[in-house]
C-alpha cells in the first residue's frame, strides 16, 4: 500500500511569491491535514480537510489557504510569501476523520 | 487551546539503558496521544498511541502510559539500541466530535543512544 506521497519535494522561491504544494493521501483516507515543521519550533497544525471543505485551522495567517479535492488529494497555497515561511511542510491522512494521522516526506519549502 | 510540554529536549543513554521521554498536557478534552519518530530527514513515524480510556499500553520494547488526572504521559523505550537514536514527538488531540482531530505536539526529544 502507498503511503502519503507529497510533490514538489523541494521548491525555491522569493519573497512575494506564491507557492503551491500537493499531497495524495493513502487510499481509502478521506482526512488531509497539514503541519508546518519550522526549524527550531516543531510541528505546529495549519490545516484539516475532511469530505472536501475544511474542518479546523491552526493559527497561521489567512495567506495560508488550501483545499480537497473530490479524489481526496489536497493542495496546500502560500500566497505573499515571507522569508520565515521557510519550512519543511508535512501532509497527513487519517482514515474517515479517526486517529492516526500518517505523514507523508514533506515539502521542504525555501524562501530566498 | 491545547498546549502540551515535553521533556527532556535531549536524553544519551547507553545501549542496553532504558530510556523515558514525558508530556503534558493542558486541555482535558484531548483523549488520544500519539508518539512520533522522526530520523534525521525522514517523515514522522507512528511508533505507538493511546487513547483515554487505556492508562498503559505496550508493543515490544515500547511502552506508554497516560495519567489523565495528572494530565501527563511517558514513553518508555527498553533495551535502548542504536538505531532508536532519532528525535520523538509527543502529541495530543481531541477527537473530531469535539471539533478538533488536530495533533498538538510537543517540542520534541533527540535521543541519542550511544554504543
Amino acid at each position: 500500500e502507498a503511503g502519503v506521497t507529497q510533490s514538489p519535494t523541494h521548491l525555491i522561491k522569493t519573497r512575494g511569491q506564491q507557492a503551491t504544494l500537493r499531497c495524495s493521501p493513502i487510499s481509502g483516507h478521506t482526512s488531509v491535514y497539514w503541519y508546518q515543521q519550522a526549524l527550531g519550533l516543531g510541528l505546529q497544525f495549519l490545516l484539516w480537510y475532511d469530505e472536501g471543505e475544511e474542518r479546523n485551522r491552526g493559527n497561521f495567517p489567512p495567506r495560508f489557504s488550501g483545499r480537497q479535492f473530490p479524489n481526496y488529494s489536497s493542495e496546500l497555497n502560500v500566497n505573499a510569501l515571507e522569508l520565515e515561511d521557510s519550512a519543511l511542510y508535512l501532509c497527513a491522512s487519517s482514515l474517515d476523520r479517526v486517529q492516526p494521522q500518517h505523514f507523508g516526506d514533506g515539502t521542504r519549502l525555501s524562501i530566498l | 487551546g491545547e498546549n502540551v510540554e515535553q521533556h527532556p529536549s535531549t536524553l544519551s543513554v547507553q545501549e542496553g539503558d532504558s530510556a523515558v521521554i514525558k508530556c503534558t498536557y493542558s486541555d482535558s478534552a484531548s483523549n488520544y496521544f500519539p508518539w512520533y519518530k522522526q530520523e534525521l530527514g525522514k517523515r514522522p513515524q507512528l511508533i505507538i498511541d493511546i487513547r483515554s480510556n487505556v492508562g498503559e499500553k505496550k508493543d515490544q520494547r515500547i511502552a506508554v502510559t497516560l495519567n489523565k488526572t495528572a494530565k501527563h504521559f511517558s514513553l518508555h523505550i527498553t533495551e535502548t539500541q542504536p538505531e532508536d537514536s532519532a528525535v520523538y514527538f509527543c502529541a495530543a488531540s481531541p477527537d473530531f466530535t469535539g471539533g478538533g482531530n488536530k495533533l498538538t505536539f510537543g517540542t520534541g526529544t533527540q535521543l541519542k543512544v550511544e554504543l
